[in-house]
């Protein structure tokens, strides 16, 4: 079945201690992208990866990294989470810019 | 003012019901158009593209009116499972990402 999985969908942690996110896709897909979602606001692009290694900020990058180096996998970094960066997170991916598809979400709570 | 701007609602309609929803764009350049669904907490996923022709998929058609810079998404015979978020998406010119809009809310009541 094709599609993107995401890890864990739930998160509750405490200021500064480092986490990542993981994302996943079976699609051969050379496009993916991270996305936060907070009420009032819609999806707003985190990063983005054109390909393995090649990857640049989007809207909202700083508190994020991102590392491609493998094209199904496609891991958000927080090293020093803070309460404003609780949020829903989505990863995407997709064979171009447009339409993309995307994981189930992961709800992260920064105490 | 917001790249793409759209009612939160919610529009509360009956089963049955023909309901339609717009969307504006700030930047008249805009290239691709798409209409996304996003039901509660779960991920959006894609309903349909919009063309410039305008564009049908059974009970949904999206258009475009690039003049006044909106896009439209008309739903008819409201089915209860129509019941979700629709969320604007425009990709701006040079840009290698989408822009999504905050969402509309639909609530098809019985």
């Amino acid at each position: 079945e094709a599609q993107v999985t995401q890890n864990p969908r739930y998160l509750i942690t405490v200021t500064g201690k480092k986490l990542t996110v993981t994302c996943s896709q079976n699609m051969n897909h050379e496009y993916m992208s991270w996305y936060r979602q907070d009420p009032g606001l819609g999806l707003r692009q985190i990063y983005y990866s054109m390909n393995v290694e090649v990857t640049d900020k989007g809207d909202v990058p700083e508190g994020y990294k991102v590392s491609r180096k493998e094209k199904r996998n496609f891991p958000l970094i927080l090293e020093s989470p803070s309460p404003n960066q609780t949020s829903l997170y989505f990863c995407a991916s997709s064979p171009r810019f447009d339409e993309q598809f995307f994981g189930p979400g992961t709800r992260l709570t920064v105490l | 003012r917001k790249e793409v701007e759209q009612d939160p609602g919610p529009f509360n309609v009956p089963e049955g019901a023909t309901v339609a929803f717009n969307c504006t764009y700030s930047n008249s350049a805009s290239q691709s158009f798409f209409w996304y669904r996003q039901d509660c907490r779960k991920e959006p996923k894609l309903l349909m593209s919009v063309y410039s022709s305008g564009n049908e998929d059974g009970r949904f058609t999206a258009q475009l009116n690039r003049a006044s810079q909106y896009i439209s998404l008309l739903i008819r015979d409201s089915k209860l499972s129509d019941s979700a978020t629709y969320l604007c998406v425009v990709r701006p010119p040079g840009r290698r990402a989408l822009t999504f809009g905050s969402g509309t809310r639909l609530q098809v009541q019985p």
